[in-house]
């Protein structure tokens, strides 16, 4: 059984910095992509980013692009986001997510981050 | 990228069957057929209930189908129950962005 558990969310003040943490089991972890999806409260989800199962390609969208970091532990099955230079608008709860190219079949339950302006 | 757009709520009794739009463009929707849906329950993790338009994973209920037609994808439950209740979240691959990942605005599915 595939399990995703993410860590590492709680409150931070605008500007400041996190790192989530997803810790994965059941599957050969280094031979798949992951991504990070978040949902705002009362929004719909949101992709955030992406890397591949080496970890060598790594992929943002555009509203976190220069802030976030996504890179992965394989001997560790892990994987993190550090974020930086924190908004209000980031406040959201975040998932890890593993899928194949075009969709997503097992998140994690969901960390929350609360940005305080 | 612009979200897909859900309507924001969509509501039914039980027994009855609904069906969940998700609007995209020629981007998205219409240009591919890989649109995916997931539940997601209060304070749950989505979950994965069609893919590639109309596929089912194992273990999903034959309540849930899926189609498209032009940009629009859509989501139809049968036999409506309470367990149904939930938000719904339509994806798609689109050629708008690298790596190709589009969400939908989201549905609230009342049971009445």
């Amino acid at each position: 059984e595939v399990q995703l558990l993410e860590s590492g969310g709680g409150l931070v003040q605008s500007g400041g910095s996190l790192r989530l943490s997803c810790a994965a089991s059941g599957f050969t972890f280094r031979n798949y992509a992951l991504r990070w999806v978040r949902q705002a409260p009362g929004k719909g989800l949101e992709w955030v980013s992406a890397i591949s199962g080496s970890g060598t390609v790594t992929y943002y969208a555009d509203s976190v692009r220069g802030r976030f970091i996504v890179f992965r532990d394989n001997p560790k099955n892990t994987l993190y986001l550090q974020m930086n230079s924190l908004r209000a608008e980031d406040t959201a709860v975040y998932y890890c997510t593993k899928g194949n190219e075009y969709y997503f079949d097992d998140w994690g339950q969901g960390t929350l981050v609360t940005v305080s302006s | 990228q612009s979200a897909l757009t859900q309507p924001a709520s969509v509501s039914g009794s039980p027994g009855q069957s609904i069906t969940i739009s998700c609007t995209g463009t020629t981007n998205d929707v219409a240009g591919y057929n890989y649109v995916s849906w997931y539940q997601e329950h209060p304070g749950k993790a989505p979950k994965l209930i069609l893919y590639d338009v109309s596929n089912r994973p194992s273990g999903v209920s034959d309540r849930f189908s899926g189609s498209k037609s032009g940009n629009t994808a859509s989501l139809t439950i049968s036999g409506l129950q309470a367990e149904d209740e939930a938000d719904y979240h339509c994806s798609s691959y689109t050629s708008a962005s690298t790596p190709g990942f589009v969400f939908g605005t989201g549905t609230k599915v009342t049971v009445l």
